[in-house]
């Protein structure tokens, strides 16, 4: 089954513990991203990337990392979390990241942040 | 910044009616417009997408109006179901940018049986 696949679906972690989440797409799909969503703000971008080794700052890089060394992964690292980063994050994929062209999401991970 | 609204945040609907969902963007430059649908405790799904220079586009039960005059997008269900029920919004395609998108807040649909 095409799919995108995050984990951990749900994490809460602590202040300044460094922490991954995962995300994993098997379409062989060029573009990946992540998204982040709050109550009242819709979905931001937070990084994305365009092939492996390609990555680029969405509209919320502050506070993340990514990695994008094989095409079908492309994890999220925070590397000292804060609170304000408690949030719902999704993992989106497409083909070729150029219009028109249909984003697949993963099942989001919803991180607390102590 | 650029906005992506909803005019409304919740629409009820009886089983069986059409429902229309509205949205407003900003940037008249924009030329890409997708509505998702995002089921509780699921990422957002593709539903149907729509050009710049359309004014209209229709999938299975969903139509895509857009005006350019007043920078507005509807969707509209046709026979509403219950597994119709989910939070629908818009996302805006950023000029020359390729895949990045700014995305609505969302209109929370709920099917009455």
């Amino acid at each position: 089954e095409a799919q995108v696949t995050q984990n951990p679906r749900y994490l809460i972690t602590v202040t300044g513990k460094k922490l991954t989440v995962t995300c994993s797409q098997n379409m062989n799909h060029e573009y990946m991203s992540w998204y982040r969503q709050d109550p009242g703000l819709g979905l931001r971008q937070i990084y994305y990337s365009m092939n492996v080794e390609v990555t680029d700052k969405g509209d919320v890089p502050e506070g993340y990392k990514v990695s994008r060394k094989e095409k079908r992964n492309f994890p999220l690292i925070l590397e000292s979390p804060s609170p304000n980063q408690t949030s719902l994050y999704f993992c989106a994929s497409s083909l070729r990241g150029a219009l028109p062209d249909e984003q697949y999401f993963g099942p989001g991970t919803r991180l607390t942040v102590t | 910044g650029e906005s992506v609204g909803l005019h409304l945040p919740t629409l009820s609907v009886q089983e069986g009616d059409n429902s229309i969902i509205n949205c407003a963007y900003s940037n008249s430059a924009s030329d890409y417009f997708i509505w998702y649908k995002q089921e509780s405790g699921k990422g957002p799904q593709f539903i149907i997408d729509i050009r710049s220079n359309m004014d209209k586009r229709q999938g299975q039960r969903v139509t895509v109006l857009l005006n350019k005059t007043v920078k507005h997008l509807s969707l509209q269900i046709a026979a509403t179901q219950p597994g119709d029920s989910a939070v629908y919004f818009c996302a805006e395609a950023k000029p020359n940018t390729g895949n990045q998108f700014y995305f609505g807040t969302g209109t929370s649909l709920t099917v009455i049986p």
